[in-house]
């Protein structure tokens, strides 16, 4: 299996652009994850997903994040618009069960907003 | 806040000395995972206890969830330069994980 696939792997923005991250999770897992980490406040949950139903958002941080999980194998995270405080590392992590105990994590989207 | 202390931040040892790194909370968890994480990769877990006083051992990791669910300690023995990285410990409930800040453990040759 090729594990949680997110892309880009980089983003450079500037202040005001939209920015859109997107996430595969591993095929058969129905639990989906997205955090940010920073030096500042580490690995922070943000948003997860059951069977594509999204479950618990109060880490989001403001009205400018939104998430989608339109299929099983596919995931969004949308910046709009960005701001330089939103530059961070974000991972997508996906689990098999409900529990989300056991979450495989992708490689990350690093973001730096100018 | 960080739900999950650990501490130390950051420790940087000889290649062949031990470490401990430590986890804790005011909370009761179902259980607690231990994970580690390389510069530019995402964290990969290492281990998962769940029931209080467990001791699991991998390879020269061994790891430890307190009786009260409520702390752990991951000690590792002559440690290596492939030691290196980010240890983070979360703790599972409520369908999701919370995860401490995290011990940056560098071991030199």
């Amino acid at each position: 299996d090729a594990g949680v696939i997110q892309s880009p792997r980089h983003e450079v923005t500037e202040m005001g652009q939209e920015v859109t991250l997107r996430c595969k999770p591993i095929s058969g897992h129905n639990s989906l994850f997205w955090y940010r980490q920073t030096m500042m406040r580490g690995l922070e949950l943000l948003i997860y997903f059951n069977n594509n139903v999204p479950i618990d958002d109060s880490g989001m941080p403001e009205d400018r994040f939104s998430a989608k999980m339109p299929n099983a194998s596919f995931s969004t995270l949308k910046i709009q618009p960005s701001e330089p405080r939103d530059s961070a590392v974000y991972f997508c992590a996906s689990s098999l069960d409900r529990s989300g105990n056991i979450q495989y994590f992708g490689a990350g989207t690093r973001l730096s907003v100018l | 806040t960080q739900l999950l202390e650990q501490s130390p931040q950051f420790l940087s040892i000889q290649e062949g000395e031990n470490l401990t790194v430590y986890c804790n909370s005011s909370s009761v968890f179902s259980s607690l995972q231990w994970y580690r994480q390389e510069p530019g990769e995402g964290p990969v877990l290492l281990v998962t206890v769940v029931t209080g006083g467990e001791v699991k051992k991998l390879k020269r990791l061994t790891f430890q969830f307190g009786d009260a669910r409520k702390d752990s300690s991951l000690h590792i023995t002559a440690a290596q330069p492939g030691d290196t990285g980010l240890y983070l410990c979360a703790g599972a409930g409520w369908g999701k994980l919370q995860f401490g800040a995290g011990t940056q453990v560098v071991v030199t040759p």
